[in-house]
């Protein structure tokens, strides 16, 4: 059975580095068919997706955010972090992280790769405030 | 705002279909994949489709997924009380090199 379980402060004030944990079971950080991602959802808005990792380590991050975002990932723990620097009280969210798979599909005779984020943590909920 | 427009709120009554609009440009939906979520107030999205039309083990066959140009559509058929949630599309998006969602559709089971 595949899980992912969030982890992290409740609370942070402005200014300091939050830092979550996403430790994943059922699966292996180095299976180079499947990544991880961390989402966010502020109270009552929309899903924000925040950076994703892959086995081989590439990274990729959210362009409104990528200054204050780094995602990495201990393999031997099976664990992502990321952090984020310098928050602000609208980093006030809920923050899930979500197991990333790699499908091969075809159409018109050729192959093409499509990804999708198929199970995911329920989330841990952290307040920005002094 | 976000790159994935979806009408805010829908609605219909039980037994009855009703479809999900998701529009989005040539750089997301008009190059990758649309995939769909639902989440019920206060618990994590759930995958409903992938790849546009794909049903994961588990999720019944009233739901169904399309993607034609630049948007994409969710269709419920069928519609019960419990499929009351809040309705996502993602995709890939080029042109910020990032995963984008769609704002979200409210739906009401009347």
């Amino acid at each position: 059975q595949v899980t992912l379980k969030e982890s992290g402060p409740v609370v942070v004030k402005p200014t300091e580095t939050l830092t979550l944990t996403c430790t994943v079971s059922g699966f292996s950080l180095s299976d180079a068919r499947m990544g991880v991602s961390w989402i966010r959802q502020p109270p009552g808005k929309a899903l924000e997706w925040l950076a994703r990792i892959f086995s081989n380590d590439e990274k990729s991050y959210s362009t409104s955010l990528k200054r204050s975002l780094t995602i990495s990932k201990d393999t031997s723990k099976s664990q992502v972090v990321l952090t984020l620097t310098n928050v602000d009280p609208v980093d006030t969210a809920t923050y899930f992280c979500a197991r990333i798979r790699r499908g091969t599909g075809m159409t018109s005779g050729y192959y093409y790769s499509y990804y999708y984020m198929d199970v995911w943590g329920k989330g841990t909920t952290v307040t920005v405030s002094s | 705002q976000s790159v994935l427009t979806q009408p805010p709120s829908a609605s219909g009554t039980p037994g009855q279909r009703i479809t999900i609009s998701c529009s989005g440009s040539s750089s997301s939906i008009g190059t990758y994949t649309v995939n769909w979520y639902q989440q019920v107030p206060g618990t994590a999205p759930k995958l409903l489709i992938y790849n546009n039309d794909q049903r994961p083990s588990g999720v019944p066959d009233r739901f169904s997924g399309s993607k034609s140009g630049t948007s994409a559509s969710l269709a419920i058929s069928g519609l019960q009380s419990d499929d009351e949630g809040d309705y996502y599309c993602a995709t890939w998006d080029d042109s910020l090199s990032g995963w984008v969602f769609g704002g979200g559709t409210k739906l009401t089971v009347l």
